[in-house]
């Protein structure tokens, strides 16, 4: 398995633009995390789901912030408009809701908001 | 809230034992403790977890007081690899589907040559 896979990598885009981020989790895993990690907060919770349903959004900074899992094989995050305080390195994550095993967490996507 | 109380920062020289202890007080009898460790910028790594027993796997030893208030993870030959910031987690899974996952400060390992 290639494990959780994000893109793209890397994300430079201008103030007020929209921006999507992509997850793909391992396939068979039912939970899919999404996080922002900046220097300041550390590692935040942002919203997770358990069966494509959404569970818990309240890490969510504020409305510009939207996550979907149309399918078991994907979800975006979207934040619209952006803004540089948005900068940060965000992750997605995923696990299976077996006997508590662990969450896989992807290479991450580094947004940039000039 | 993340539960868990853990050092800012540890150094260990390389070869020998580290030992990362980690509080967490407030634990219930039906959350498991977890541990990860976070290289560079990469994502987030499962090291090992467990209830209320020791246990031990290839990568490190997790040892949970008998209260399980408190917990040492334990790297035995510590390599420069090892640098990292380490998270210890209080996790609990409910049959209604939640799941929260949700990190700390964690721990500055510095492994010196």
């Amino acid at each position: 398995d290639a494990g959780v896979i994000q893109s793209p990598r890397h994300e430079v885009t201008e103030m007020g633009q929209e921006v999507t981020l992509r997850c793909k989790p391992i396939s068979g895993h039912d939970y899919l995390f999404w996080y922002r990690q900046t220097m300041m907060r550390g590692l935040e919770l942002l919203i997770y789901f358990n069966n494509n349903v959404p569970i818990d959004d309240s890490g969510m900074p504020e409305d510009r912030f939207s996550a979907k899992m149309p399918n078991a094989s994907f979800s975006t995050l979207k934040i619209q408009p952006s803004e540089p305080r948005d900068s940060a390195v965000y992750f997605c994550a995923s696990s299976w809701r077996g006997k508590n095993t662990e969450a896989f967490f992807g290479q991450g996507t580094r947004l940039t908001v000039v | 809230d993340a539960k868990t109380t853990q050092p800012t920062s540890m150094d260990c020289a390389e070869g020998r034992a580290a030992n990362l202890p980690c509080n967490h007080s407030t634990i219930s009898g039906n959350e498991y403790v977890y541990w990860y460790r976070q290289i560079h910028s990469q994502g987030p790594q499962y090291i090992i977890h467990g209830l209320k027993n020791n246990e031990t796997n290839e990568m490190a030893s997790l040892i949970i007081t008998e209260d399980r208030k408190s917990s040492t993870l334990i790297l035995p030959h510590a390599t420069l690899r090892d640098t990292a910031v380490y998270y210890c987690i209080v996790v609990y899974v409910s049959g209604a589907g939640s799941y929260q996952l949700t990190f700390g400060k964690g721990t500055k390992l510095s492994v010196i040559p």
